[in-house]
């Protein structure tokens, strides 16, 4: 049971440039969540896919678009990375949103550099 | 306003012995939980203990407890019996009431060294 998996593990890109973060849980849940940590901070939300078919934006939604690919599959787009955008990415899933009691789960997560 | 507060940036802690780390929150929901997750040296985000607001007792996950008082809004960690793999930053976290974004508010974390 791999739980929540996220590709690639590192990457460093040129500013301008673009790259998709991959996503992918095998625990049936219905809500995935892409946050990012920079350093000294906890993790904030950048999107949100509650259900498959919505996607909605979080704290820091600038710079990025998602894709809810199906149930399983939740990728999130830099299309003109900046490096302010250099962080350290992670997926998240949850079985039940809308519920103070819906735990997330996250992935390994994906360490980007912009430079 | 920051909805979550760790004021502890870094505790050392001796092995097998107990640790406490300090979480205040803010929120006026009636209806919150709230969580601890373990992020090891690797990078990865492990959950650990979730304490809901309506929970009557403090919430127990083998040598993890959560000391909860919800008139003094604090959700304090307890690790007991420390090992050194217990070493790690430890994040407090907050989901509100249904009909929210759906987002965890997170503190700033506490790293947590324990000494042989």
């Amino acid at each position: 049971n791999a739980g929540v998996t996220q590709t690639p593990k590192f990457q460093v890109l040129k500013t301008g440039q673009s790259m998709t973060l991959q996503c992918a849980q095998d625990m049936n849940h219905n809500s995935m969540y892409w946050y990012r940590q920079d350093p000294g901070m906890g993790l904030r939300l950048i999107y949100y896919s509650a259900s498959e078919g919505t996607t909605d934006k979080g704290e820091v939604p600038n710079g990025y678009n998602v894709s809810r690919l199906n149930k399983r599959e939740f990728s999130l787009r830099l299309e003109s990375a900046a490096p302010s955008q250099t962080s350290v990415y992670f997926c998240a899933s949850s079985e039940v949103p809308g519920q103070s009691t819906d735990t997330q789960y996250f992935g390994p997560g994906t360490r980007l550099t912009v430079l | 306003a920051q909805k979550i507060t760790q004021t502890q940036p870094g505790m050392f802690v001796q092995e097998k012995e107990a640790v406490t780390l300090d979480c205040t929150y803010d929120t006026s929901d009636p209806s919150y939980g709230l969580f601890w997750y373990k992020q090891p040296s690797s990078g990865e985000m492990i959950f650990l203990i979730y304490q809901g607001s309506y929970d009557q007792q403090n919430a127990t996950e083998g040598r993890y407890s959560l000391n909860f008082q919800k008139a003094r809004k604090s959700a304090n960690l307890v690790i007991s019996a420390s090992q050194l793999g217990d070493s790690a930053m430890y994040f407090c976290a907050m989901r509100e009431a249904p009909g929210g974004d759906y987002k965890l508010s997170f503190g700033a974390g506490t790293t947590v060294t324990v000494r042989a």
